[in-house]
Order: structure tokens, then C-alpha cells, then sequence
């Protein structure tokens, strides 16, 4: 079993729409939580951070994390063709970061 | 600017050759992974290097080997290349400490194994 488990999606939306998308993690001892963006061809990038748990919002960004049930959220408002993307949550495990399958967001002009 | 190179960006090969892709990153980080990516499994670990001289194996190891002589290179060598190592291969390097979450990557390279 995968450390950091993601629905592979892949997930369409309509331009506007607010995207959802989820992780969950096996290891207690994980304390940094990352959301990394793909676009096509290209090498992930980190689109965001948060430590332990809570939440943390960055523009139309908002990143989520609740350890107590081992889920890591991801929220795109207003979401817009240029986020049509590869989404990956990862969590940090002693500097080595185990990744989720990543979900593929498609937004719809 | 600091970057991370990957080299070739695409390679054919057969089955049995050695392979060797070149990372080069030029941010003096101590850290540097390598990773593979594939439909529905996301990336995953194939070796790591906390720095110069060491290197440790990640989740998918085997028939893959790294050497670290340098902060600047960590090149991934598969000894007999097979089938199953067709995939997209990514370099990543990050600082050590409270910020290794942030792993910088390189472009990918694409391996065909044929």
C-alpha cells in the first residue's frame, strides 16, 4: 500500500468552477504536506505547502490538511483553463517526499 | 539562473544495453533523487543522494544505480535495461533542513526500452 493515496481522477470542470481535490496518508509521522502542479511534459513544481495541520490559502488556492482523519484537500476557486494540470499531494518523510498518483484537471473554456 | 538539466530528453534503447541519464543542477544543493513516472502510479523513488559520496535506494531500486562524485551531477545508470524501466524518468534536488519539501525538478527524461 501506498504511503499518500490519490483518486487518479482524471476530474473536467466548466471555467469558474471550484475543483476539489483529495489525499490520504498512512504515516502519522508525516509533518509537511505539499501540492505539486504538472502541466504536460513538463517537470512537477510546488504550488503549495502546509505544515502540520490546518489550513492555507494562497489566491484562488487553498490547501488543507487535517491529521487527526490523515486527508490532505486541495481547493481551486474561480478556476481557470491555464489550471488544467497533473495536481500531485505529497508528504514529506524524513527529506524524502512520498507522492500520490497525481489527478488530472481539465478546465473547460 | 540556478536550473537542474537532465540529459538526453528522449532515448530509445534495447533491451539488455546500459543506460546512463545525466542530472546536472547548478543550485549547490546537498540533496538530489531521482524518480520514475508512470500512468496511475504517480512518482516514485528510485535512489537518493543526501550528498557527495552517498546515495541510498528508494522504493523501486532495483536494476538502477546512482554515484554521487560531485554536488552538481547525480547521473542514474540501468545496469541491463528492461521492458518494465520504459517510463519517465525525473531529476529533483532541494536544500537540506526545513525546506526539503520544496524539490526543484528537471524536464524529464523518456525512456523507450524496446
Amino acid at each position: 500500500q501506498k504511503e499518500v493515496e490519490q483518486d487518479p481522477g482524471p476530474l473536467s470542470v466548466p471555467e469558474g468552477a471550484i475543483v476539489s481535490l483529495n489525499c490520504t496518508y498512512s504515516n502519522s509521522a508525516f509533518q509537511y504536506f505539499m501540492w505539486y502542479r504538472q502541466y504536460s511534459r513538463k517537470g512537477p513544481e510546488l504550488l503549495m505547502y502546509t505544515y502540520s495541520s490546518g489550513n492555507k490559502e494562497d489566491g484562488r488556492f487553498t490547501a488543507q490538511v487535517d491529521k487527526s482523519s490523515k486527508y490532505i484537500s486541495l481547493f481551486i476557486r474561480d478556476s481557470q483553463p491555464s489550471d488544467s494540470a497533473t495536481y500531485l499531494c505529497a508528504a514529506d518523510n524524513d527529506y524524502k517526499l512520498s507522492f500520490g498518483a497525481g489527478t488530472t484537471v481539465t478546465v473547460r473554456a | 539562473d540556478a536550473e537542474i538539466t537532465q540529459s538526453p530528453r528522449h532515448k530509445i534503447t534495447e533491451t539488455g544495453r546500459q543506460v546512463t541519464l545525466a542530472c546536472h543542477q547548478t543550485w549547490n544543493h546537498n540533496n538530489m533523487f531521482w524518480y520514475r513516472q508512470d500512468l496511475g502510479h504517480g512518482l516514485r523513488l528510485i535512489h537518493y543522494s543526501y550528498g557527495v559520496q552517498d546515495t541510498n535506494k528508494g522504493e523501486v531500486s532495483d536494476g538502477y544505480s546512482v554515484s554521487r562524485s560531485n554536488t552538481e551531477d547525480l547521473p542514474l545508470t540501468l545496469e541491463s535495461a528492461a521492458s518494465s524501466q520504459t517510463s519517465v524518468y525525473f531529476c529533483a534536488s532541494s536544500e537540506p533542513g526545513r525546506s526539503s519539501y520544496e524539490q526543484y525538478f528537471g524536464p524529464g527524461t523518456r525512456l523507450t526500452v524496446t
